[in-house]
């Protein structure tokens, strides 16, 4: 009950693309979504973040999708570039505080030029 | 400055010798962690710490010890290494409360276990 399923496990997609990583979970106590990004050598950073009590979040080109009732969430990235190319995670907080954050287990992303 | 910073940033060690690596946050949080990061990129919880509780992953073997001098430090003790503890070892940091608890990572010390 406390695991975030995220797959795919690994995306290519052209420079452009719109890759979308989803996420699932089963605990309804998270009430707090975040995305982080890695690049290699560097750890996760925060990229963007959703409650529960909206659908969609847009930051730059970077949108997560929320579905309350089929407990999932995913992240798009528009218009995706070379850059972009690093591995995300996705991650769930419950509402008991950031003390018992779980993590998916990563997609790592490549963007061909 | 630096927000999270783990020291050594490289470490190549024998089996069976005992390291430590030193971790600390300079953004006034309550909670600190450590994670686990494998070849496969898979990035699994270890400790989560702060001046209540400590949450330890029962899956984590007893070789490992987080050691907290004080709220801003939280380093990582191992004992006997092994071939298997060869990873990257993350440290972060953020607010236990139900608010902002976005969690702000170093940048991992790789350890390599011969």
């Amino acid at each position: 009950q406390q695991q975030v399923k995220q797959s795919p496990q690994s995306l290519i997609v052209q420079k452009g693309g719109i890759p979308i990583i989803n996420c699932a979970y089963e605990n309804t106590a998270f009430d707090y979504f975040p995305w982080y990004q890695q690049f290699p050598g560097k750890g996760p950073a925060l990229l963007i973040a959703i409650r529960p009590d909206v659908s969609e979040k847009k930051e730059g080109r970077f949108t997560i999708s929320f579905n309350k009732s089929a407990k999932q969430f995913s992240l798009h990235i528009m218009d995706s570039q070379p850059g972009d190319s690093a591995t995300y995670f996705c991650a769930a907080t419950p509402n008991t505080g950031g003390f018992k954050t779980i993590f998916g287990a990563g997609t790592r992303l490549f963007v061909k030029a | 400055d630096t927000a999270v910073s783990q020291t050594p940033k490289y470490l190549v060690t024998q089996m069976g010798n005992d390291k430590s690596i030193k971790c600390e946050q300079n953004l006034g949080h309550d909670t600190m962690y450590w994670y686990k990061q494998d070849s496969k990129k898979f990035l699994k919880i270890m400790f989560s710490y702060n001046n209540k509780e400590l949450i330890i992953n029962e899956t984590v073997p007893n070789r490992f010890s987080p050691k907290s001098p004080d709220k801003a430090h939280l380093n990582l003790h191992i004992n006997s290494l092994e071939l298997g503890d060869s990873a990257v070892y993350f440290c972060a940091s953020s607010h236990a409360g139900t608010g902002n608890t976005e969690a702000f990572f170093g940048q991992g010390t790789r350890l390599t276990v011969v």
